[in-house]
């Protein structure tokens, strides 16, 4: 059974910088043709790719977030870590991660976290 | 990036009917395109993959066809469980999403 589920703080302050963590279980992080995407959702708002991270550490990232994103990971501890610097009120979503599967046929989200609302406010 | 545009944005429709929602993108990718659904406060759920692949679990009456730069969702017979927003994707783009009301 594939489960993954988001984890980090729910508010911040303009400025500070965002951590989040996606546990993944089902299956690993090494697996071939599989990766881990962090997408949001601000409310009322249709979603958005943040970035991926691809089994084979391939990885990319939003155009216009580009500079204030990284997403690392450590298979040993089937997790996947989303960092996004100098955090402003207008990145106030809910925070989704999601498995990605791709190959030549295919790229697509088949399993998502529950998500988690992050809210920046002073 | 790919933009993705779906039109109506937004639809009124009654049990039984027959919906459709097009996605188009601005350049062909083959037929990496994805449906999901998605409910007010939940997350998005994968209906249809590689443009016109039913994922499992998903009901038959959900059905998706095209290829190039335009794409179809069908709902051959609404269900009080479809009423949702629906969100075309291909590969690191979404669409803008179709909400899909009681009439």
């Amino acid at each position: 059974q594939v489960t993954l589920k988001e984890s980090g703080p729910v508010l911040l302050k303009p400025t500070e910088t965002l951590t989040l963590t996606c546990t993944v279980s089902g299956f690993s992080l090494s697996d071939t043709g599989m990766g881990v995407s962090w997408i949001r959702q601000p409310p009322g708002k249709a979603l958005e790719l943040l970035g991926y991270l691809f089994s084979n550490d391939e990885d990319g990232y939003s155009t216009s977030l580009r500079g204030r994103l990284t997403i690392s990971k450590d298979t040993s501890k089937d997790q996947v870590v989303l960092t996004m610097t100098n955090m402003d009120p207008v990145d106030t979503a809910t925070y989704y991660c999601a498995r990605v599967r791709h190959d030549f046929l295919t790229y697509h989200y088949d399993y998502w976290g529950p998500g988690t609302l992050v809210t920046v406010s002073s | 990036d790919i933009q993705l545009t779906q039109s109506p944005s937004f639809l009124s429709a009654s049990v039984g009917d027959r919906v459709t929602i097009t996605c188009r993108a601005s350049l062909a990718v083959s037929t990496y395109l994805a449906w999901y659904q998605q409910k007010p406060g939940k997350a998005p759920k994968l209906l249809i993959h590689s443009a016109s692949t039913l994922e499992s679990g998903v009901p038959s009456r959900f059905s998706g066809s095209g290829s190039g730069t335009e794409f179809t969702l069908t709902i051959s017979s609404l269900q009080p469980e479809d009423f949702a927003t629906y969100y075309c994707q291909q590969l690191n783009s979404f669409g803008p999403g179709t909400k899909v009301d009681i009439k």
